[in-house]
């Protein structure tokens, strides 16, 4: 089944302690990326990738990291998290860059 | 403000009825996109409309594009309940590289 996966699905940790959230497609997508959703703030983009070894930052970069090393993974990493990071978060990709996203089933992560 | 704002932020109607959104967006676009999520899940993708394009279906769902006036609207007809969901338009910005949601239309289907 064509999907993208997410792991954890919820995540409560604590301030400073780093994490890594995994995303994987078996579409053989090129375009990834990661969104946070907050409410009344919508849906907003942090990082995406046009393809391997390729990232660039979206509207919210501050405090995440992502790498590219192989085409179906696109962890995202928060080195020191803070509550302010507490979000839902959305990995999505995508046969090329402009074409329709398909989103994993997201990330709920709680920083106290 | 966002590059995809809708309209309304909320909207609540009964079974049967017709639902109408508006997008409004700022730059050019190459294509706008509509998605679907139901409470705190992932998105769905419900329909892509291209820049050249100005009506397109799918079942129950007509996505309209405007490019002079900047906006598009998404029209659900006869509704369902399991229609309730909440809604947002995105478009492509920073060159075509970034999606951008709207902060999205809140539906309420009633029985």
């Amino acid at each position: 089944e064509a999907q993208v996966t997410q792991n954890p699905r919820y995540l409560i940790t604590v301030t400073g302690k780093k994490l890594t959230v995994t995303c994987s497609q078996n579409m053989n997508h090129e375009y990834m990326s990661w969104y946070r959703q907050d409410p009344g703030l919508g849906l907003r983009q942090i990082y995406y990738s046009m393809n391997v070894e390729v990232t660039d930052k979206g509207d919210v970069p501050e405090g995440y990291k992502v790498s590219r090393k192989e085409k179906r993974n696109f962890p995202l990493i928060l080195e020191s998290p803070s509550p302010n990071q507490t979000s839902l978060y959305f990995c999505a990709s995508s046969l090329q860059r402009t074409d329709t996203q398909y989103f994993g089933p997201g990330t709920r992560l709680t920083v106290l | 403000s966002q590059q995809g704002e809708e309209d309304p932020q909320a909207l609540s109607i009964q079974e049967g009825e017709n639902a109408t959104m508006n997008c409004s967006y700022k730059t050019s676009i190459n294509n706008l996109q509509w998605y679907r999520q139901n409470s705190g899940r992932g998105l769905v993708h419900l329909i892509l409309i291209r820049s050249n394009e100005r009506e397109k279906h799918s079942g129950r769902l007509r996505v309209t594009l405007d490019t002079s006036k900047k906006s598009s609207s998404l029209l659900i007809t006869a509704s369902r309940a399991a229609d309730t969901a909440s809604y947002f338009c995105a478009t492509f910005t920073g060159g075509g590289n970034k999606l951008t949601f709207g902060t999205g239309t809140q539906l309420k289907v009633e029985l």
